[in-house]
């Protein structure tokens, strides 16, 4: 299958700083891609969708401000977490859905290897 | 999306087929059933998906009933490796909605030797 890449793996941060996420399509353009958290014995949580040069669609809940996305080409996408509290201390992982092209076609969403976030 | 009903935890012997139940009965007709599955502390993985008919790949079958209302996923020759939790997802077209996969509580599957 496709591969996406995760970038970091983990991360630990101070509370009070920004820590920044990067997510990659290494073998297609993605034009769609998708954020998701997950606490500890929990499932997925979709958090936003973000469409190629277009700003991200958030799902109710989430903060906009606090999480930032920005998906500036068919190969990245990024989430910024804001001003991070040890609430926000989690695991983040990215999809990327491969281009569509008619209603039969695949369209699978690839999801990469997550980034596991913990703010002292 | 439609939202699907599964079983929280199956246990399955190694070299035996894994069978994971999924009642959606709610689905619509557009909507595809798709197959996850995410190791622990692992991003998930695609399995297999399909609109009405069976289906089968290198990893799994994937059997829709007649009114698609249910399905099964069967993974034929179950491995310690297959040890994880399994997403059964109802999913729109891409053009209804941004066809988001939206995850329910899975079933985790213990791969017992």
């Amino acid at each position: 299958g496709a591969v996406v890449s995760q970038h970091p793996s983990w991360v630990i941060c101070k509370s009070g700083t920004s820590v920044k996420i990067e997510c990659r399509s290494l073998d297609f353009q993605a034009t769609t891609m998708f954020w998701y958290r997950q606490f500890p014995k929990q499932s997925l949580m979709l958090m936003a969708t973000s469409n190629e040069g277009s700003k991200a669609t958030y799902e109710q809940g989430v903060e906009k401000d606090k999480f930032l996305i920005n998906h500036a080409s068919l190969t990245l996408s990024t989430l910024t977490v804001t001003s991070a509290h040890p609430e926000d201390s989690s695991f983040y992982i990215c999809s990327a859905r491969d281009r569509p092209r008619t209603i039969r076609a695949k369209n699978i969403q690839y999801f990469g290897a997550g980034t596991r976030l913990s703010v002292l | 999306d439609a939202k699907t009903t599964q079983p929280p935890s199956m246990d399955c012997a190694e070299g035996r087929a894994a069978n994971l139940p999924c009642n959606h009965s709610t689905i619509s007709g557009n909507e595809y059933v798709y197959w996850y599955r995410q190791i622990h502390s692992q991003g998930p993985q695609y399995i297999i998906h399909g609109l009405k008919n069976n289906e089968t790949n290198e990893m799994a079958s994937l059997i829709i009933t007649e009114d698609r209302k249910s399905s099964t996923l069967i993974l034929p020759h179950a491995t310690l490796r297959d040890t994880a939790v399994y997403y059964c997802i109802v999913r729109a077209p891409f053009e209804n909605q941004g066809g988001k996969l939206i995850f329910g509580q899975g079933t985790e599957l213990s791969v017992k030797p």
